[in-house]
Formats: C-alpha cells, sequence, structure tokens
C-alpha cells in the first residue's frame, strides 16, 4: 500500500523560511515523478511544483519561482519542499503526491497534509 | 495557463440519484484529464484519470467522458459518502490547473 507521509509544517513570520518533507512507502519511489499540491484554507487545489524521478527536473508555479525549492532523497525515499521568502498567501495544507508515472500529469495518491501558516 | 471551468458550482441531489458534473478547459487538453474527489478534512482521492480511465478501488457507479474542450463526471446512484467536493485537473500541460470545484451534497 501507498503512503505518504508529511511533516514540517508550522507558523512562520512573513519572510521566513522552511522545509517540508515527505517519507513516501508501497512502492519503487525512484522511478515516480513526485509533486506537492497545496489548499488555502477553505480554497481550491493548486498545483505548486512537480519533480521528474531522478530529481534532475524541476517545475514550479509561477508564484513560488525563486522562493521554493523541490527536491529527493530516492536512497532515502522522501521528498522535500524548502520554502523561502514566505509571504501571507503561501499559507496554505501542502500535500504530497505521487505523480502517475515519470512525468506527473495526474497525482495519487495524496498524503494527508501538513499545514504550514504564514502570520507575524 | 490553461484555466479550467467547472460547472455547477454546487449541487444538492438524493441518494440514488444521478449527477453529472462539467468540466471546460480554456484550450485543449489532448484527453489529458483527471478527476479527484475530496471530502472535508481529508486529502483528494484521484477517481479517473486520462479522461475516463477509473482507479482502483473507485466505485463502478463513477465514469468520466468527454474529449476537446468539455469534459464530464456523472456518478450514478449517488450514495450518502459521495457528499464531498470534486475537482477536475488537467495534466496535459504545466502549470498543472485545477477546476474551482465542484460541492456535492446529499439531501
Amino acid at each position: 500500500e501507498v503512503q505518504l507521509l508529511e511533516s514540517g509544517g508550522a507558523l512562520v513570520q512573513p519572510g521566513g523560511c522552511l522545509r517540508l518533507s515527505c517519507a513516501a512507502s508501497g512502492f519503487t519511489f525512484s522511478t515516480y515523478a513526485m509533486a506537492w499540491v497545496r489548499q488555502a484554507p477553505g480554497k481550491g487545489l493548486e498545483w505548486v511544483s512537480s519533480l521528474a524521478p531522478s530529481g534532475g527536473i524541476t517545475y514550479y508555479t509561477d508564484s513560488v519561482k525563486g522562493r521554493f525549492t523541490i527536491s529527493r532523497d530516492n536512497s532515502n525515499h522522501t521528498l522535500f519542499l524548502q520554502l523561502t521568502s514566505l509571504r501571507a498567501e503561501d499559507t496554505a495544507v501542502y500535500y504530497c503526491a505521487k505523480g502517475d508515472s515519470s512525468v506527473a500529469s495526474y497525482f495519487g495518491p495524496w498524503g494527508r497534509g501538513t499545514l504550514v501558516t504564514v502570520s507575524s | 495557463d490553461i484555466q479550467m471551468t467547472q460547472s455547477p458550482s454546487s449541487v444538492s441531489a438524493s441518494v440514488g440519484d444521478s449527477l453529472t458534473i462539467t468540466c471546460r478547459t480554456g484550450q485543449t487538453v489532448n484527453g489529458f484529464l483527471a478527476w479527484y474527489r475530496q471530502t472535508p478534512g481529508t486529502a483528494p482521492q484521484l477517481l479517473i484519470s486520462a479522461t475516463s480511465t477509473l482507479q482502483g478501488g473507485v466505485p463502478s457507479r463513477f465514469s468520466g467522458s468527454g474529449s476537446g474542450r468539455e469534459f464530464t463526471l456523472t456518478i450514478s446512484s449517488l450514495q450518502p459518502e459521495d457528499s464531498a467536493t470534486y475537482y477536475c485537473q488537467q495534466g496535459y500541460s504545466l502549470p498543472r490547473t485545477f477546476g474551482q470545484g465542484t460541492k456535492v451534497e446529499i439531501k
């Protein structure tokens, strides 16, 4: 059974930084693209970033480019998202999701999410 | 970015009813269209990928169809556990984009 467990969410001040982690199990982690998708309180889903199986190719939504960095440790089956220069509008539950292939056209399963709150 | 527009935004239906949700895309997505279900306080669940491919474990009362820029999710014989918000998502180009969601309430 595929399991994804996010951690690292916290309350942080504007301009601050965080590192989110997603521990994966139940599948061959190194052969699938992975992604982060976020959901602001009471709002819909927003794709944030995807990463190729090797970790060599990354994609970001425009609003986080230059501020967020996605990475992975295939040896330890873990996905990361480094968040810097955080803004109030980054407040959301951040979900880790398995891509459907090496490209991540679709996402599933998802982890339970970790809450990032940006506030002074 | 490919705009995704779902309709209706919300709907109320009874157990046993059939329900259809529509997703219109701003440009063609070549069939790269998925549907997700999210119940309150839980993570989204992938129901259908590639327009009509039902994911493992998803009940057969869910079906997807469409082409070009218009796609539909149909739930036949609604069940109480189908009370949720449903999202469409295009997987054709970056950035991946989602519809705004359709909230389904069971009367």
